[in-house]
Formats: structure tokens, sequence, C-alpha cells
């Protein structure tokens, strides 16, 4: 089992739907990130977190750290949202990575 | 601020050549890392350096070797390319502790 499960891998939704990307983990963290790459290949960091609750603009992510998961969600998505949401927890100096879930936002 | 620039972003390689993937970050990070990224898999941790002279290896560091002699450059070498290194490599640095992850653009390489 990996450290780092991701849920769904792929999802297609229409434009304007609510969006939900789940990410558990099986290890303590320090903290996980989200992050999202785009065809181009390139890799943005989207949160960081360690506790609770961060929202920037339509995205919002959650964690729960007793429970080991954590929840990305995209309010209103949009056809550039379409990307590969990433999941990742630090432990120590190290990142493990989930193998990502693919978004397809159609108009 | 440039943030993480890696070099170059294509390269072929015949089996047994060697070269070097330049990552340089100009934000004053201790943490670099290097990873490679295989179709349908999560990025693995080839090696990482938490400040300039100390460097570990990570899940993957067969075949590479790295050098961390200033903060800003981390290069990863790697020796006798073999078929098995083709892959997308991403460098990434961020702030000692839980800052946030900074990535270059990738170098696609492909070894025949």
């Amino acid at each position: 089992k990996n450290e780092v499960e991701q849920s769904p891998q792929n999802l297609t939704a229409q434009e304007g739907e609510f969006i939900t990307i789940n990410c558990s983990y099986s290890v303590g963290i320090s903290a996980l990130h989200w992050l999202q790459q785009h065809p181009g290949g390139g890799i943005v960091s989207l949160f960081m977190l360690s506790s609770g609750k961060k929202k920037h603009g339509r995205l919002i992510a959650t964690i729960n750290i007793q429970e080991k998961h954590s929840s990305l969600h995209i309010t209103a998505s949009h056809p550039r949202d379409s990307a590969v949401y990433i999941c990742a927890v630090r432990r120590n100096e190290k990142l493990t990575f989930g193998t990502g879930t693919r978004l397809t936002i159609i108009p | 601020n440039a943030g993480v620039t890696q070099t170059p972003k294509f390269r072929i390689l015949k089996i047994g050549q060697s070269m070097t993937l330049q990552c340089t970050q100009d934000m004053n990070h201790n943490y670099m890392y290097w990873y490679r990224q295989d179709p349908g898999m999560g990025l693995k941790l080839i090696y990482y350096s938490v400040g300039a002279g100390i460097t570990d290896k990570g899940e993957v560091p067969n075949g590479y070797n790295v050098s961390r002699s200033t903060t800003e450059d981390f290069p990863l070498r790697l020796e006798l390319a073999a078929p098995s290194q083709t892959s997308v490599y991403f460098c990434a640095s961020c702030r000692e502790g839980a800052g946030a992850l900074h990535f270059g653009n990738g170098t696609r390489l492909t070894v025949t």
C-alpha cells in the first residue's frame, strides 16, 4: 500500500460543478501539500496545510490530522482548472507524493 | 526573482553517455530536491539536500550523483545513462521546515 493514496484517479465534470479530490496517508506528517500540474508539465504549489482549512479564490483545502485525510475542493469549476492535482506529505525533510488526480472540466 | 531554474529542458542521450542536469534557485532556500516522474507514477525522490555541503539519498538514487557546494546550486549527475533513466526530472526547493514548495520547469530526458 502506498503511503499516499489519492482518489479518484481521473475525474471529468461539467463546467460549474463542485469538485472534490481526496488524499489519504498512512504515516504521521508535519505538513501536507496540494500541487497542480498543467499539461505543459510545470508544477505549481497550491496549498501547504498542517491543520484546519485554507482558501484561495475558488480553491479550498482541508485536512483532518486524526483521520489522516485531506480534501481539495474547487467551486464553480472552469475548463482552465483542467490539470493533474497532486497531494504530497512531508515527514521530516522528505516528501512523499501521490500519483495524482487528472481533472478534466468540459465546457 | 527567477525562482527555481532547471536546464536543459530536453535532452536525448545514448546509452552509456553522461550528463549533468543543472538546478539553481535564488530564494536562499536551504532544502533542495531532485525528483523523477514516470508516466502514471508519483514523483520519486532521487536525492535531497538540507544545506550547502549536505546531501542524502532518496528512494531511487542508483545511477545518479549530486553535489551541493553552494546554497543556490544543486546539480544532478547521470553517469553511464541507461534506458531506465528515461523520465522527466524536476528540481524543487523550499525553506527549512514546512515552507511552500517551488519547482523548476522540468527536464525531459530520453536515453536510447
